[in-house]
């Protein structure tokens, strides 16, 4: 059975940083493009960006709102995922999920339950 | 960046009616097409992907058409379950963009 299992959200300040992780299990971690998508509260979805396998390159591609603050990595040998995120604003404020469909196609038949980060003073 | 504004925003209908939910794109996306359903509380759950394909365990009273630019979503008979907020996502081109969603609700 698939699992993905976020955490690491909490209160944080506007301009700190933290780091999400995302434990998978169930299926080859190492095959799979993996990503994280966030909803703050009661608005809809929003993409916030993938990392490719090693096969692919493991290059990254993120959303203009968190391009060269947040950063995707991914270690194999551990079946984890990360969301490292840097200066931190109050917008980034949302229910953080990682999704994947096991494969290379960025449709998400599973994801995890989320970890919600809050940014505020 | 691939907009997808889904129509209504919210459609208020009765158990067993049928639910017509739209998503158009503003440039082409072939076929590469997903919906969503999301319940209070809980993560995103794939219904349909590319347009038309459903996903694994869902009930066939919901089905996907379209390609291009204009996609729907039916649900032929409205079970009490099905009352949520809808989603569809492309991933024809980055950055992957979802629409607003369309709160399906009992009437």
């Amino acid at each position: 059975e698939v699992q993905l299992v976020e955490s690491g959200g909490g209160l944080v300040k506007p301009g700190g940083s933290l780091r999400l992780s995302c434990a998978a299990t169930g299926f080859t971690f190492s095959n799979a493009w993996m990503s994280w998508v966030r909803q703050a509260p009661g608005k809809g979805l929003e993409w916030v960006g993938r990392i490719k396998t090693k096969t692919d390159g493991a290059t990254a591609d993120y959303a203009a709102p968190v391009k060269g603050r947040f950063t995707i990595s991914r270690d194999d040998s551990k079946n984890m995922l990360y969301l490292q995120m840097n200066s931190l604003k109050t917008d980034d404020t949302a229910m953080y999920y990682c999704a994947t469909d096991r494969g290379s196609s960025s449709r998400y038949n599973y994801w995890g339950q989320g970890t919600l980060v809050t940014v505020s003073s | 960046e691939i907009v997808l504004p889904q129509s209504p925003a919210t459609l208020s209908l009765s158990p067993g009616e049928r639910a017509t939910l739209s998503c158009r794109a503003s440039q082409t996306i072939s076929n590469y097409l997903a919906w969503y359903q999301q319940k209070p509380g809980q993560a995103p759950r794939l219904l349909i992907y590319d347009a038309s394909n459903r996903a694994t365990g869902v009930p066939a009273r919901f089905s996907g058409s379209g390609s291009g630019t204009d996609f729907t979503l039916t649900i032929s008979s409205l079970e009490p379950e099905d009352f949520a907020v809808y989603y569809c996502q492309q991933r024809s081109d980055l950055p992957i963009t979802f629409g607003q969603g369309t709160r399906l609700e009992i009437k």
